[in-house]
C-alpha cells in the first residue's frame, strides 16, 4: 500500500495537554503535509514541510521531518476542545497526493 | 472566492439510478481531484484532472465516470453503483504545480 502509517490511530487527552501524532512513509518525498478533518467534513490544510526542512512551526502546531527515518510528527500544544478532529499526513509526487491512515484526536474537557 | 463547492451535500440512490456529483471552484486552480472516503478511513484518491485532462485514474470501476467540462467545474457521473460504494465523496483543487489541496465539504452518498 502507498498509504503511510500513522500512530496512534486514536488519542484522547485532557484539554491543555500537548498532543503528538506520528506519520511514517515508504517512498521519497518532496514535501509532507498535514490536514485536519472535523467529523466527516472536508479536509483543511494545516502545514507543509519540505524535504530539506527539519522543523516548522505555525501557531500551536509544530511539525518535524526525519527523511532518514521516513517519518514526521505533528505536535499540537495547549490543546483545546476545538482541536477534536482527525489528522492526516499526506505526501505527493506530481499530481498524486496520498493520505496516511490518520489519527483521531479527542480532547477531553 | 476561496471555496470549493460540492453539490449535493447528501444523495441517496438506488443501484439502477444514474446521478451526478458536482464540484466547482473559482480560484483559478488547474488541478482538480476526486477522493472517496469511508467512515474512519483516509481519503482514497480516485481521479485527478490537470488542465482539464484526466491525468490519474486509480483503477476506479467504470461505474464512476469523471468529467471536467471547464477549468472551474468537475463532475462525477454515477451509474449502477453498489451498496459498498456508499461513502463520502470529496472534491479538491490546487494550483497547477502547487502543493496545498483545497477541499469541498463533500457529498455523503448512500446506495440502497
Amino acid at each position: 500500500s502507498q498509504q503511510g502509517e500513522e500512530d496512534p490511530q486514536a488519542l484522547s487527552i485532557q484539554e491543555g495537554e500537548n498532543a503528538t501524532m506520528n506519520c511514517s512513509y515508504k517512498t521519497s518525498i518532496n514535501n509532507l503535509q498535514w490536514y485536519r478533518q472535523n467529523s466527516g467534513r472536508g479536509l483543511v490544510h494545516l502545514i507543509l514541510i519540505r524535504s530539506n526542512e527539519r522543523e516548522k512551526h505555525s501557531g500551536r502546531l509544530r511539525v518535524t521531518l526525519d527523511t532518514s527515518k521516513k517519518s514526521s510528527s505533528l505536535l499540537i500544544t495547549a490543546s483545546r476542545a476545538a482541536d477534536t478532529a482527525s489528522y492526516f499526513c499526506a505526501r505527493g509526487s506530481d499530481d498524486k497526493i496520498i493520505f496516511g491512515k490518520g489519527t483521531r484526536l479527542h480532547i477531553l474537557p | 472566492d476561496t471555496e470549493v463547492t460540492q453539490t449535493p451535500k447528501h444523495l441517496v440512490m438506488g443501484m439502477t439510478n444514474k446521478k451526478s456529483l458536482k464540484c466547482e471552484q473559482h480560484m483559478g486552480h488547474r488541478a482538480m481531484y476526486w477522493y472517496k472516503q469511508k467512515a474512519k478511513k483516509p481519503p482514497e484518491l480516485m481521479f485527478v484532472y490537470s488542465y482539464e485532462k484526466l491525468s490519474i485514474n486509480e483503477s476506479v470501476p467504470s461505474r464512476f465516470s469523471p468529467e471536467c467540462p471547464n477549468s472551474s467545474l468537475l463532475n462525477l457521473h454515477l451509474h449502477a453503483l453498489q451498496p459498498e460504494d456508499s461513502a463520502l465523496y470529496l472534491c479538491a483543487s490546487r494550483v497547477a504545480g502547487g502543493e496545498k489541496l483545497f477541499f469541498g465539504s463533500g457529498t455523503q452518498l448512500s446506495v440502497l
